[in-house]
């Protein structure tokens, strides 16, 4: 099972934030929270990850909250380019190794 | 930097009939490897890690010897769909584990297998 819980689906205008947010309650002390998004028919692109501290760079913003059972992903000014599948995931160790296990994700739709 | 690179893009094969799927990391090394499936309107489904020089792992309910991995190379690895049937068109993505600090995976940008 997904160990990250997202809501279905957002809208948000153009040219405005968008927020969307992440639940990960049973995240453990030393596991990073990473997004993605997936445009139709496209592999999944990395935007950002963090472990405790807040994060930016280029694309967005991540705000992960002082007990990490939350976070969330701030696009600073949604272009219609920013519709896509975003994807909160946290890694999941089995066998040795670090993997990720794939939730729904929010469905982010961005309106003209 | 960390591009990873699928080939081909999309294919389409007779029910029966083998498919091989490249994925390479270009301008990284990667030893592990990673491979989903994904059906229309769903999430991505890991299927497999694939380890450079060693057999890959797969997840619970995956048919090893039906979807054949080898990662021969550091920048290569392989997912070969053996005597493909129609249940099996899907869109078959998989990532390389990066070099930085957060070991995040970076994507292809997928195959989509069509079997007829």
């Amino acid at each position: 099972d997904a160990k990250t819980t997202q809501p279905p689906s957002m809208d948000c205008a153009e040219g405005r934030a968008a927020n969307l947010p992440c639940n990960h309650s049973t995240i453990s002390g030393n596991e990073y929270v990473y997004w993605y998004r997936q445009i139709h028919s496209q592999g999944p692109q990395y935007i950002i990850h963090g472990l405790k501290n807040n994060e930016t760079n280029e694309m967005a913003s991540l705000i992960i909250t002082e007990d990490r059972k939350s976070s969330t992903l701030i696009l600073p000014h949604a272009t219609l380019r920013d519709t896509a599948v975003y994807y909160c995931i946290v890694r999941f160790l089995t066998s040795g190794t670090y993997k990720y296990i794939f939730g729904t994700g929010t469905r982010l739709k961005v309106l003209a | 930097g960390a591009v990873v690179s699928q080939h081909p893009s999309w294919v389409i094969c007779k029910s029966g009939t083998s498919v091989k799927i490249e994925c390479r990391s270009l301008d990284f090394q990667a030893t592990t490897m990673f491979w989903y499936r994904q059906f229309p309107k769903q999430s991505l489904m890991l299927m497999a890690t694939s380890n450079e020089g060693s057999k890959a792992t797969y997840e619970q309910g995956v048919e090893k010897d039906k979807f054949l991995i080898n990662h021969a190379s550091l920048t290569l690895s392989t997912l070969t769909v053996t005597s493909a049937h129609p249940e099996d068109s899907s869109f078959y993505i998989c990532s390389a584990r990066g070099p930085g600090q957060g070991r995040e995976q970076y994507f292809g940008p997928g195959t989509r297998l069509t079997v007829t």
